[in-house]
């Protein structure tokens, strides 16, 4: 079992259509928890950083993280064609900073 | 832009030759990371460093080795490259916390 778990999708939804995209972990020590964005072709961007429990929201972007449940969300409120992309979830704990990522999902919005 | 290069940005070589991919930051950051990435794996972690000369194996480290003797640049080499290495490969620096912020990437065809 993958210590990170995340549907690969792909995802396809209507423009303006609400997205949720979620991760799953088995390892209790993760305290970080964060969000990437890719582009086809391009580095992972940081979309959102979070941590511990609680949620955290930034323009359309919203990230939760449930702690006792082993279960991160982002959600993409009113989404747009250009927010396709590939979504990684990413977490860690006290290690050198290192990161456990999810094999991403493919989210396409159409117009 | 997190003011990481990676070169070369794109690379095609034979099984059995070193390779060595450079990754460069403009800042003095102390934790710099190696990852490849593959259909269905997500990221996973090669090498890291925090520090010159201060390095460390990550999830997939067999085959590969690493070299940091300036603050500014991590060396990933593969000693003898194997089609299994085909990958694309990303730098990533932690500034502060634990985000990491990548850069653009090397696609490495081994064939």
């Amino acid at each position: 079992q993958k210590e990170v778990e995340q549907d690969p999708g792909p995802l396809s939804v209507p423009e303006g259509a609400i997205v949720s995209l979620n991760c799953t972990y088995s390892n209790s020590a993760f305290q970080y928890f964060m969000w990437y964005r890719q582009y086809s072709r391009k580095g992972p961007e940081l979309l959102m950083y979070t941590y511990s429990s609680g949620n955290k929201e930034d323009g359309r972007f919203t990230a939760q993280v449930d702690k006792s449940s082993k279960y991160i969300s982002l959600f993409i409120r009113d989404s747009q064609p250009s927010d396709s992309a590939t979504y990684l979830c990413a977490m860690g704990g006290n290690q050198g900073g290192k990161l456990i990522f999810g094999q991403g999902t493919e989210l396409s919005v159409k117009p | 832009d997190a003011g990481i290069t990676q070169s070369p940005r794109h690379k095609v070589t034979e099984t059995g030759t070193p390779v060595t991919l450079r990754c460069h930051q403009t800042e003095n950051h102390r934790y710099m990371y190696w990852y490849r990435q593959d259909p269905g794996h997500g990221l996973r972690l090669i090498h890291y460093s925090y520090g010159v000369k201060d390095t460390d194996k990550g999830e997939v480290s067999d085959g590969y080795s690493v070299s940091r003797s300036k603050t500014e640049d991590f060396l990933l080499t593969l000693e003898s490259a194997t089609s299994s290495q085909t990958s694309v490969y990303f730098c990533a620096i932690r500034p502060s916390s634990y985000e990491q912020y990548f850069g653009p990437g090397t696609r490495l065809t081994v064939t």
